[in-house]
């Protein structure tokens, strides 16, 4: 099992373009999740899915967020017109099934730089 | 929003003594995880106590929870250079399979 798999690792863009961040869980771990880290903060809460079904989303993603998870095994978070207050690192964790809110494992995160 | 606060912001400790850092959480809680984070990278889960538990160990680690208080506090013992990084509090409430974590303390070993 090579754990969660973050892609790309860092991205720099120029405001106002698109962005998207593909997370790959370890496999049979029916949730994931997406946080947003800035620097000397903890992690927040953006939003998760329960195999394909995204079951909850933070009051903190705009709509110009989305994210989604199609066949239940990647997710794709697509963030649209980034702004400089988007600059982040993103990272997904995955859980598997029947273990109720236990260990999160995390991937290495996805750094967003936005110019 | 974070739900839990850890205290100190910030310790730096030599090589061979003990790290205690502390959590507060504002909301009756179903279990309290600490995780661990090397500058840069992703998190690493370290050890989940049960709203129902008071003190758990694994290694040199040792866990303590006060629900009353509504406080934890995560001991290191023997603190190796290796222990250097930001540790984060995170609870869970019943019904709820989201994590909340704190803003973490950042725990610097000096060799």
């Amino acid at each position: 099992d090579t754990g969660v798999s973050q892609n790309p690792r860092h991205k720099i863009t120029k405001r106002g373009q698109n962005v998207t961040f593909r997370c790959d869980p370890i496999s049979e771990h029916n949730r994931l999740y997406w946080y947003r880290q800035t620097l000397g903060q903890g992690p927040e809460f953006l939003t998760y899915f329960q195999n394909e079904a995204q079951l909850e989303k933070s009051r903190l993603l705009s709509d110009r967020f989305s994210a989604e998870r199609p066949k239940g095994s990647f997710s794709t978070l697509e963030i649209q017109r980034t702004e400089q207050g988007d600059s982040a690192m993103y990272l997904c964790a995955s859980s598997p099934p029947g273990t109720g809110t236990g260990e999160l494992f995390f991937g290495e995160g996805s750094r967003l730089t936005v110019l | 929003s974070q739900q839990g606060e850890e205290d100190p912001q910030a310790l730096s400790i030599q090589e061979g003594e003990n790290a205690t850092m502390n959590c507060s959480y504002k909301t009756s809680i179903n279990n309290l995880q600490w995780y661990r984070q090397n500058s840069g990278r992703g998190l690493v889960h370290l050890i989940l106590i049960r709203s129902n538990e008071r003190e758990k160990h694994s290694g040199r680690l040792r866990v303590t929870l006060d629900t009353s208080k509504k406080s934890s506090s995560l001991l290191i013992t023997a603190s190796r250079a290796a222990d250097t990084a930001s540790y984060f509090c995170a609870t869970s409430t019943a019904g709820d399979y989201k994590l909340s974590f704190g803003a973490g303390t950042t725990v610097t070993v000096r060799a």
